[in-house]
């Protein structure tokens, strides 16, 4: 099993749409949790952070389900700009483990 | 530097020639990680730098690929004899604290003809 893994989609949504990913990890034992956004031919760039608590930024909500072991990013009224590569990404162990990625397409 | 700098940007080279790819990583950050990303697929973990430790380097393919860091802070990745199945991006990651992330630099794009 991959330690963090990702429906890759591509999950195609229109202009105003509420969209979900999420992401499991393999290791109780995990630390840290982030959401990545990576354009087209460019470098992964962070998003937010997960924090137990759940975390908003805007349109933007992150939720962590340490039982169930799953980390959740919601945006709602999806933009075009929207329209990227999402990675969760889990530290465990002092490492840091990427999902393969989520491909968002937001239509006009 | 504010970011991560990653040289050269872009980089084109024949098969069998050895390549060399640097990273500066932000200043004051100890952990330094090596990544490649070929086109469409996600990122495949290289290596791994904690401050003074042994680098964690599980994710080097094979023994053409090495990589050092000098000082605690600049590294660099070392292709011997490239093959064209080691064309893609080769990205270069720093942070602090595992509870901030990590920021990566722009990459080097490698192509190997």
């Amino acid at each position: 099993r991959k330690e963090v893994e990702q429906d890759p989609g591509p999950f195609n949504v229109p202009e105003g749409a509420t969209v979900a990913f999420n992401c499991t990890y393999s290791n109780s034992a995990s630390q840290s949790f982030f959401w990545y956004r990576q354009d087209c031919r460019k470098e992964p760039k962070l998003l937010m952070s997960v924090y137990s608590s759940g975390n908003e930024d805007g349109r933007f909500t992150a939720q962590l389900n340490r039982a169930s072991q799953y980390i959740s990013l919601l945006i709602r009224d999806s933009k075009l700009s929207d329209s990227a590569t999402y990675l969760c990404v889990v530290n465990m162990i002092n490492q840091f483990y990427f999902g393969t990625g989520t491909s968002l397409t937001v239509i006009p | 530097g504010a970011g991560v700098s990653q040289s050269p940007s872009n980089k084109v080279t024949e098969k069998g020639k050895d390549v060399e790819l640097r990273c500066d990583p932000i200043s004051g950050h100890t952990a330094l990680y090596w990544y490649r990303q070929s086109l469409g697929q996600g990122l495949e973990f290289l290596i791994y730098f904690q401050g003074n430790s042994a680098p964690d380097k599980s994710g080097l393919p094979s023994d053409r690929f090495s990589a050092e860091r000098t000082g605690g802070s600049v590294s660099t990745l070392t292709i011997q004899r490239t093959q064209q199945e080691d064309s893609a991006v080769y990205l270069c990651a720093s942070s602090l604290l595992r509870s901030e992330g990590y920021t990566f630099g722009s990459g080097t794009r490698l192509t190997v003809v």
